[in-house]
């Protein structure tokens, strides 16, 4: 029960380029597409969203791109800080209240 | 700022025993959550909870839990009689009204 798949378990990124997290779905009726980051013995922490009916949301160093017709979910973090060095998570909600399933994660080290 | 608190961090306890595990949401939202995690493993949803009664559960979830909000601002989730497979980082994640939910630190339950 893939529904979203995040393929790249981990990647490495020079401190200062740009780090391309990749995430994939699998139905077309996902509402809200989130990204969360998570450091070791810390709960997940909210980055960035998008609604289905956008194809990019932008905050800061943060970037998340939506293309719908490849179900292709991407972050652009730019540029990268040792700091983002953490395991990211995509994640989707079908609606407003309802649960959200996850990725597996991707792994990030941002090497200075 | 404020955030979600669960106690306690780390809680070890013996196959067969009931364990409570404690959640104090961000004061002023509606939706609460409980998540886990195995290791090695993605986030996984296990129940959401709305005005008093539960709105949603996997399949995870199943007799020997259950949720309750015994004040204004407790969660709990009560594992009844504890499975060695019971053993994960538990979340707890509460929203007001937009998609983003916020996540506790997590409580590792130890089941030996």
């Amino acid at each position: 029960d893939q529904q979203v798949k995040q393929n790249s378990p981990s990647l490495s990124v020079q401190e200062g380029r740009i780090s391309i997290l990749n995430c994939d779905y699998t139905n077309s009726m996902f509402d809200y597409f989130l990204w969360y980051k998570k450091y070791p013995a810390e709960g997940p922490t909210f980055l960035i969203s998008i609604s289905s009916i956008k194809d990019k949301n932008e905050d800061g160093r943060f970037t998340v791109f939506l293309n719908k017709s490849a179900k292709h979910l991407s972050l652009h973090i730019v540029p990268s800080q040792p700091g983002d060095s953490a395991v990211y998570f995509c994640a989707y909600s079908e609606n407003q209240g309802g649960k959200l399933i996850f990725g597996q994660g991707t792994e990030l080290s941002v090497k200075p | 700022e404020p955030e979600v608190t669960q106690t306690p961090s780390h809680q070890v306890t013996q196959m067969g025993q009931e364990v409570i595990l404690r959640c104090v949401p961000i004061s002023n939202h509606l939706y609460f959550y409980w998540y886990r995690q195995i290791l090695g493993q993605k986030v996984e949803f296990l129940v959401s909870f709305y005005n008093n009664e539960i709105s949603e559960k996997s399949e995870i979830f199943d007799d020997q839990f259950s949720v309750e909000r015994p004040d204004g601002s407790n969660f709990t989730l009560k594992i009844r009689s504890t499975k060695l497979e019971d053993s994960a980082m538990y979340f707890c994640a509460s929203r007001l009204a937009a998609y983003e939910q916020y996540f506790g630190p997590g409580t590792r339950l130890t089941v030996t």
